[in-house]
């Protein structure tokens, strides 16, 4: 079934660690994006990618890296990880198709940072 | 800079009653509309999706309609139920903006027994 995946679904980790999320998308889609939400607020976004080997920042500025060496694997890094960066991080997806491109998103990842 | 605002906040219903919750968005060049449904802690559940030219979407008991030129859009639920309680969102997708979409910050419903 296509489908979105995330992992981990939550992470407690220490400040100064260095953290991957993984976000894979069964879809074929070329395009991927990560949010940021944090409680109560609205998601901004803050990396996406037209394809293999591009990648664009987003509108929140953010700390984080991404890569995309494959169409389905989108993931996210932290090279040292501080309590403000706890929040649920969301990836989704969509095809190339510009205006009409629904996105699809995944089941988030919940970050806390201590 | 495109706001997207949804009123109310939150919204608690008994079962049966037909609702309907609010979005209003800014600027209207706009490629789309998206309604999303999110559980607590989950993430988000596409419900509807409204095409800049179209005037609304129907999909069981939800219909979805969309005014562009006032920056409007109502999301309509019928028959609520138990099961629809979560929080829903909308987001527009703006054109020359690279598929990024812009997001309220939800109407939380609950729909009680």
């Amino acid at each position: 079934e296509a489908d979105i995946y995330q992992t981990p679904r939550y992470l407690v980790i220490g400040t100064g660690k260095k953290i991957t999320l993984e976000c894979s998308q069964t879809m074929g889609h070329d395009k991927m994006y990560w949010y940021q939400q944090d409680p109560g607020m609205e998601l901004h976004l803050i990396h996406y990618s037209y394809g293999v080997n591009s990648t664009e920042k987003g509108d929140l500025s953010s700390e984080s890296t991404v890569s995309r060496i494959r169409t389905e694997h989108f993931p996210l890094t932290l090279e040292s990880a501080r309590p403000s960066h706890t929040s649920q991080y969301l990836c989704a997806s969509s095809e190339w198709r510009g205006r009409d491109a629904e996105q699809f998103f995944g089941p988030g990842t919940r970050l806390t940072v201590l | 800079k495109q706001e997207v605002t949804q009123i109310p906040a939150a919204l608690s219903v008994p079962e049966g009653e037909n609702l309907v919750l609010n979005c209003s968005f800014t600027d209207s060049a706009i490629y789309n509309l998206q309604w999303f449904r999110q559980d607590p802690g989950k993430g988000l559940t596409s419900l509807l999706l409204i095409q800049s030219s179209q005037r609304e979407q129907t999909s069981g008991r939800l219909n979805a309609s969309l005014d562009k030129s006032s920056g409007r859009s109502t999301l309509y639920i019928a028959a609520s139920q138990p099961g629809d309680s979560a929080t829903y969102l909308c987001a527009v997708l703006e054109t020359g903006t690279a598929s990024k979409l812009t997001f309220g910050t939800g109407t939380r419903l609950q729909v009680t027994l």
